[in-house]
C-alpha cells in the first residue's frame, strides 16, 4: 500500500463549481498535513497547511480526519485558474515529506 | 532574495558528462531536500540534510549520484557519467523545524536537465 494515495483524476469541472479531493495515508504517527499546488512544468507551490481542527482560506477548506487517516480539500466557485495538479504531502514521523501523486484539476470554461 | 534558488535553470548535456546542480536554500531554514521529478511523474525523493548532521542518501538511485552541503548554506547535486534516464527535472526544497515539528517546505524553481 502506498504510504500517500490520491485519485489521478483529472477532474474536469465547470467554472463556479465545487470540486473536493481526497487523499489518505497509512501511517498514523504523521504530524504535519499538507496541500500543495502544481503548474505544468512548475514547482509545487504551497496552497495550505492542514489543522486537526480544519482551515479556510478563501475557496479553499481543508480537514484532517485522523480516525480515518484522510485529508481533503474543498474548492468552492471554481476559477480557470485553479486549473493544476494538487499534492497531498505528509510527514513521515520525522523529517520525510511523503507527497502523493497529485489530482489533476481542469476547470472548463 | 526571500525564496530557494537553484542554477541553471535547465542544463543539456551529453550522455556521459558530469553534471553539477546548485540549489541555494531560504536563510535560517536547517532542512535540505533534494527530489527528481520525471516528466509526468511524482516527486522522487534523493538526499536529506539536516545541519551538521550526516544526510539522509537512501533516496540516491546511483553511485553516480552526489551530493555536499556546508552547514545550513549551499547544496550541489553532482551526476557523473550522466545517462539519458537520468533525464528530469531536479528541485530543491527547504524547510523548517520547530520543536520537533516540521513546517512547510518551500520549493526552488528546479534544474531541468536533458541528457542526449
Amino acid at each position: 500500500r502506498k504510504e500517500v494515495e490520491q485519485d489521478p483524476g483529472p477532474f474536469n469541472v465547470p467554472e463556479g463549481a465545487t470540486v473536493a479531493f481526497n487523499c489518505t495515508y497509512s501511517n498514523s504517527a504523521s504530524q504535519s498535513f499538507f496541500w500543495y499546488r502544481q503548474d505544468c512544468r512548475k514547482e509545487p507551490k504551497l496552497l495550505m497547511s492542514v489543522y486537526s481542527s480544519g482551515n479556510e482560506d478563501g475557496r479553499f477548506t481543508a480537514q484532517l480526519n485522523r480516525a480515518s487517516q484522510y485529508i481533503s480539500l474543498l474548492i468552492r466557485d471554481s476559477k480557470l485558474s485553479d486549473s493544476a495538479t494538487y499534492l497531498c504531502v505528509v510527514t513521515s514521523g520525522t523529517y520525510k515529506y511523503i507527497f502523493g501523486t497529485g489530482t489533476r484539476l481542469k476547470v472548463l470554461a | 532574495g526571500a525564496g530557494v534558488s537553484q542554477s541553471p535553470s535547465n542544463k543539456v548535456t551529453e550522455k556521459g558528462k558530469d553534471v553539477e546542480l546548485r540549489c541555494d536554500p531560504i536563510s535560517g531554514h536547517t532542512a535540505l531536500y533534494w527530489y527528481r521529478q520525471r516528466l509526468g511523474q511524482g516527486l522522487e525523493f534523493l538526499i536529506y540534510f539536516q545541519g551538521n548532521s550526516a544526510p539522509d542518501k537512501s533516496g540516491l538511485p546511483s553511485d553516480r549520484f552526489s551530493a555536499e552541503r556546508t552547514g545550513e548554506s549551499v547544496s550541489t547535486l553532482t551526476i557523473q557519467r550522466t545517462q539519458q534516464e537520468d533525464s528530469a527535472v531536479y528541485l530543491c526544497a527547504t524547510s523548517l523545524s520547530l520543536a520537533g515539528v516540521w513546517g512547510e517546505q518551500y520549493f526552488g524553481p528546479g534544474t531541468r536537465l536533458t541528457v542526449t
